[in-house]
This record gives C-alpha cells, structure tokens and sequence, in this order.
C-alpha cells in the first residue's frame, strides 16, 4: 500500500529564512506526488505536483520541490519565508496500482514563520 | 464563482440524529470526492465517484452514504451521528488525477 511520510509536524523558521519540509514515499513504481497548503479554516490548495518528466518542480508562492526516485523524497522548499507562508502543509501521493485515483495524505507539517 | 462548494459550512447536531452535507462543482470534472479531517489535521478518503459511479469506497461505517445524482453533485449523508463523526468533511474534484484536486472549504461538523 502507498505511504507518505512527512518529517516534523511543526517547522519553524525565520522570516526570510529558507523553508524545508521533508517528504518521502514509499512506492515500487514512481508515484504522482502533491504538495497542498491548508490556511486555518480553509480547503486544501494544490502548491504544485510532480508526474512525469523534470523532477524539479515550481508552483506557487514561490515554492518548489525536487523528485529524488533514489531517495524516494519530495521535499518541499522555498528560498526566503514571508509571514503569509504559516499555514499547514501536507504531502501527498496516488497510487499508481490504483490507476492513480486514490490520493493519500500525509499527516502534515504546520509552518510557524517568526517575525 | 466558488469552484467546489459545500453547505453547510457548520453543523452542529445530536448523537443519534441523521444529516447530510451537500457539494457541487462547476469546473466540468468527472470525479469528485469526501475527505475526513480528524482533530489532529490527518486527512483520509471516504468515498469516490467517477461520472457517477463509485470508484473508492473506504472502509467508512455504512452509516455513511453517499450519492451522486450527477457528476457535478456529491452529498454525503450520515444516520445515526456518533461523538466519533465529528471532524471537517471535505468534498474535492479533479479531471485527470495528475491535476490534483480542487477542494472544497470544508464542513465542521459537531456532534454533541
């Protein structure tokens, strides 16, 4: 069965301060993998995905992730923290025995960014 | 112009009574979906439907129902609500899988 691991359920970092957040799957077969933020009473937003193709990604706000199949990761970055990042942030990957329809989460990483 | 909207937003309700939370989409996607959001943010599938017919149905007590009466409507009802129920319940769409989903703003719902 497809897992995702994100690591820390808090971060914190600095305003302007470079922003990680660690995911990693478990999967034979490469995955599509997610990121999504969460802002306190609010849906999912998809930040960017990885399918195919070039393993770094960008997506919104100035994140980016990198697909390591070496180290079955996709960690999330960005190079200077603003205030308006604190929010939830999950992981996630489909499964590709499923035909990739079923999406599974991670349990999340909250982002605190310290003035 | 909400891309996938729920109603209730809130719900506050007694242990043994029946409700239903509703959700449309209006982005033409053919599958839609209900998540549970537990207290501690974990995230997990319940259901799914593709052009109205149900494609994943997760080990959910079947006091869960879902329905879809066309591919831009999935609700979700609930009989004989438990303590347990209370979460926020997410309704999301998606075309093609390798989109990823457009959620919905959620549904609190209480059972007291």
């Amino acid at each position: 069965a497809q897992s995702v691991t994100q690591l820390g359920s808090h971060v914190s970092v600095s305003e302007g301060a470079l922003v990680l957040l660690r995911c990693n799957y478990s999967s034979s077969v490469p995955p599509y993998l997610f990121w999504y933020v969460q802002y306190p009473n609010q849906g999912l937003q998809l930040l960017l995905k990885y399918t195919t193709g070039a393993t770094l990604v960008k997506g919104i706000n100035g994140f980016e992730a990198e697909f390591k199949k070496s180290e079955t990761s996709f960690h999330l970055t960005k190079p200077s923290a603003h205030m308006s990042d604190a929010a939830e942030y999950f992981c996630a990957v489909s499964d590709p025995s499923g035909g990739y329809q079923k999406v599974t989460f991670g349990t999340g990483t909250k982002l605190q960014v310290i003035p | 112009d909400t891309a996938v909207s729920q109603t209730p937003k809130y719900l506050v309700t007694q242990m043994g009574n029946d409700k239903s939370i509703k959700c449309e989409q209006n982005l033409g996607h053919d599958t839609m979906y209900w998540y549970k959001q537990d207290s501690k943010k974990f995230l997990k599938i319940m259901f799914s439907y593709n052009n109205k017919e149900l494609i994943i149905n997760e080990t959910v007590p079947n006091r869960f129902s879902p329905k879809s009466p066309d591919k831009a409507h999935l609700n979700l009802h609930i009989n004989s609500l438990e303590l347990g129920d209370s979460a926020v319940y997410f309704c999301a769409s998606s075309q093609v899988t390798g989109d990823g989903y457009t959620f919905g703003s959620g549904t609190r719902l209480t059972v007291v």
